[in-house]
């Protein structure tokens, strides 16, 4: 059974930093590429970032570009997400997602077949 | 970027009915090399993650109910229940997967019971 368990959420200050991490089991974690995506409250969802199986290839949305980090630890089965400067646009619950597919056909993808729980950023002073 | 549009913003329907949900992509999300519509439904429930429903447009995820079907090609797609149940009052997200990265979805559809 595949599982994505997030954590790492929580108050932070304006211009801040947190570390996500998003523990994976139940498939081959190393073979699939994986994305955050986030949810402000009450609205709708926003991709974030995405990384390849191999953690070579990264990508981010214009949003958080120059200020998130996307990496993964394929020994660990643990994607990360990096988030520095926060800016109170950024609260938001964060989730994982593994890609359909283990990688994509650039430029086009595949749908996200399974998401975590979520984890819940807040960056208020 | 494509931009994902849906209709109505919420609806209620009466349990036993059909329920119909709107999606629009600004350009189209068919692929001419494979003929497939790069197009998902997600179903989520209050304080749950988003749920896959339907991806490529008309193939339902394994367990999903069969009253569930998606529809449409190009620009236009169309989510259906064709009998509402309770369990099913939800928001539900369409989105695009064609031009991948940013994937971008829809603004939601609140799912009611009447």
């Amino acid at each position: 059974e595949v599982q994505l368990l997030e954590s790492g959420g929580g108050l932070v200050q304006p211009g801040g930093s947190l570390r996500l991490s998003c523990a994976a089991s139940g498939f081959t974690f190393s073979s699939y590429a994986m994305s955050w995506v986030r949810q402000a409250p009450g609205k709708g969802l926003e991709w974030v970032s995405a990384i390849s199986g191999s953690g070579g290839s990264t990508y981010y949305a214009d949003s958080v570009k120059g200020r998130f980090t996307i990496s993964r630890d394929n020994s660990k089965n643990t994607l990360y997400l990096q988030m520095n400067s926060l800016r109170a646009e950024d609260t938001a619950v964060y989730y994982c997602a593994k890609l359909g597919a283990p990688r994509w056909e650039l430029p086009r993808g595949y749908y996200f077949d399974y998401w975590g729980q979520g984890t819940l950023v807040t960056v208020s002073s | 970027d494509i931009v994902m549009t849906q209709s109505p913003d919420s609806l209620a329907v009466s349990l036993g009915e059909r329920a119909t949900i709107n999606c629009k992509s600004s350009q189209s999300v068919l692929y001419s090399s494979n003929n497939k519509n790069y197009l998902a439904w997600y179903q989520q429930k209050p304080g749950q993650p988003p749920k896959l429903l339907i991806y490529w447009a008309s193939t339902r995820e394994s367990g999903v109910p069969d009253r569930f079907s998606g529809s449409g090609s190009g620009t236009d797609f169309t989510l259906t229940i064709s009998s509402l149940q309770a369990e099913d009052v939800a928001v539900y997200y369409c989105q695009q997967y064609y031009s991948t990265l940013p994937t971008t979805f829809g603004p939601g559809t609140k799912v009611d019971i009447k």
